[in-house]
């Protein structure tokens, strides 16, 4: 059964700083993976998704990484803003499933002034 | 037009009342899916609609009931709900839903674009 795990739960940085936040998954055998962001009561906004077969993609300040092998992906911020407050979720879609995406728990980023 | 839409924002019902949420998307998506969120935890999945059709139940309870009357427009019919059934409801749809070898050989990215979600509190 695959998990999604994303380490740390929470950030808290200084304005301006860059940051990495990690995700995890057990069974490497994913069609591709996608990480969103989420306001508080808000629904989900899709930020990068990276197939299978890719290696990064990157958007604007924003940039995704995937080791499928490892089972690791990274999304590196640089030059966070207040703005960028908000939980990061990152989520899997399985070789074999049909749109089921398996969501990691999140980081909840916090960029202070 | 590149948005899901969900009405209402919020909804307030009480365990005996019958409510639905509604789902629209005009991207052509022909895969709609319904999730549930609880506080600080992740979206699950309830539902799958593939071109019109019921493809994934998550052993979800029967005061939950989909419709899919379009490939355009997604319900979520609700009835006799508990209070532990207060979330955010959220409704996603993605251009194309099937096996992944289908999927690789056509290139096509499945890509879940979701809703601002309905925040749902049952007294």
């Amino acid at each position: 059964k695959q998990e999604v795990t994303q380490i740390p739960a929470a950030l808290s940085v200084p304005e301006g700083e860059n940051l990495v936040l990690n995700c995890s998954f057990t069974d490497s055998a994913i069609y591709n993976l996608q990480w969103f962001r989420q306001d508080p009561g808000k629904g989900l906004t899709s930020l990068l998704l990276i197939q299978s077969s890719q290696r990064e993609q990157t958007s604007g300040r924003l940039n995704a990484s995937l080791d499928k092998s490892s089972g690791r992906s990274t999304l590196y911020i640089a030059a966070s803003q207040p703005g960028d407050s908000a939980t990061y979720l990152c989520a899997v879609l399985n070789g074999g499933s049909q749109g089921n995406l398996i969501f990691g728990k999140g980081t909840k980023l916090s960029v202070k002034p | 037009d590149t948005e899901v839409t969900q009405t209402p924002k919020h909804l307030v019902m009480g365990m005996t009342n019958k409510k639905s949420l509604k789902c629209e998307q005009h991207m052509g998506h022909r895969a709609m899916y319904w999730y549930k969120q609880k506080a600080k935890k992740p979206p699950e999945l309830m539902f799958v609609y593939s071109y019109e059709k019921l493809s994934i139940n998550e052993s979800v309870p029967s005061r939950f009931s989909p419709e899919c009357p379009n490939s355009s427009l997604l319900n979520l019919h609700l009835h006799a709900l508990q209070p532990e059934d207060s979330a955010l409801y959220l409704c996603a749809s993605s251009p194309l839903v099937g096996r992944a070898p289908f999927l690789s050989q056509h290139g096509l990215k499945v890509c879940l674009f979701f809703g601002p979600g309905t925040r749902l509190t049952v007294l």
